[in-house]
C-alpha cells in the first residue's frame, strides 16, 4: 500500500549513457513533481505536472525530459548523463494543501 | 531573490528537553509555511503546515509559530525523544499555485 513509489532506488550509469526513473502515486492526486537533493542536502524542484500538463519547469537542462502517461505517473528521462546529476531524485504528489507526499529517492551516481 | 535559512546546521539536546528549531526567510511572507522531517536515506515526510493568518500550530508534541513581523517560523518538539532524531526542513510557498521552496535543513540529534 506504498503511496508514491519510485524505481530503481539505484542507479549508477556511466557519463553519456541515457537513463529513466519511474514514479507512481496511488494517493489519487492531480499533481505530481520531480525534485533533486544534491549532496549539500538542497531540495529544489525540477517540474510539476498537474492531471498530466507541465505546470512548473524550473531552469533545468533540456536533457531533462519528465513524461506523465497519466495522472498517477511520472516519469523523467535524463539523456547525456554527465557528472553533475549525480543527485538523490525524489518524486513527490501534493494533497489539497499542497502539502508533498515523498517517495523513497533514487539515488544517481554518474562516473 | 527569496532566501530561506535554517538557522542552525545541526542542533544536539538532552532527551526530554524542548527542541526548537528556527527558520527565517526574506522579503515578503509565504501564504504557507511547511514543515517536514527527513531521515537519512529517505524522502521527506510531512508533519504540519501554517498559514500566514495564523500564529500557531499544534500536533501531538510539535508545534509551529509564524510570526510574519520577524518573518520567522520557530518548530518545536516537546519531551524530545531519540527516537526524533532526524533532519527538519522547513518549506515555503507563496500561493496555492506556486512552487515550493526547501530550505536546508537543520540536523537534530537527541541524546539519551
Amino acid at each position: 500500500d506504498t503511496a508514491v513509489s519510485q524505481t530503481p532506488k539505484y542507479l549508477v550509469t556511466q557519463m553519456g549513457n541515457d537513463k529513466s526513473i519511474k514514479c507512481e502515486q496511488n494517493l489519487g492526486h492531480d499533481t505530481m513533481y520531480w525534485y533533486k537533493q544534491d549532496s549539500k542536502k538542497f531540495l529544489k524542484i525540477m517540474f510539476s505536472y498537474n492531471n498530466k500538463e507541465l505546470i512548473i519547469n524550473e531552469t533545468v537542462p533540456n536533457r531533462f525530459s519528465p513524461k506523465s502517461p497519466d495522472k498517477a505517473h511520472l516519469n523523467l528521462h535524463i539523456n547525456s548523463l554527465e557528472l553533475g546529476d549525480s543527485a538523490v531524485y525524489f518524486c513527490a504528489s501534493s494533497g489539497r494543501a499542497n502539502e508533498q507526499y515523498f517517495g523513497p529517492g533514487t539515488r544517481l551516481t554518474v562516473t | 531573490s527569496q532566501k530561506i535559512e535554517q538557522n542552525s546546521e545541526a542542533l544536539n539536546i538532552q532527551e526530554g528537553k524542548t527542541a526548537t528549531l528556527t527558520c527565517n526567510y526574506t522579503n515578503y511572507s509565504p501564504a504557507y509555511l511547511q514543515w517536514y522531517r527527513q531521515d537519512p536515506g529517505r524522502g521527506p515526510v510531512f508533519l504540519l503546515l501554517i498559514r500566514e493568518n495564523e500564529k500557531e500550530k499544534r500536533k501531538e508534541r510539535l508545534k509551529v509559530t509564524f510570526d510574519t513581523t520577524l518573518k520567522q517560523s520557530l518548530f518545536h518538539i516537546t519531551a524530545s525523544q531519540p527516537a526524533d532524531s532526524a533532519t527538519y526542513l522547513c518549506a515555503l510557498q507563496y500561493s496555492s499555485a506556486s512552487k515550493i521552496i526547501f530550505g536546508s535543513g537543520t540536523r537534530l540529534s537527541i541524546r539519551p
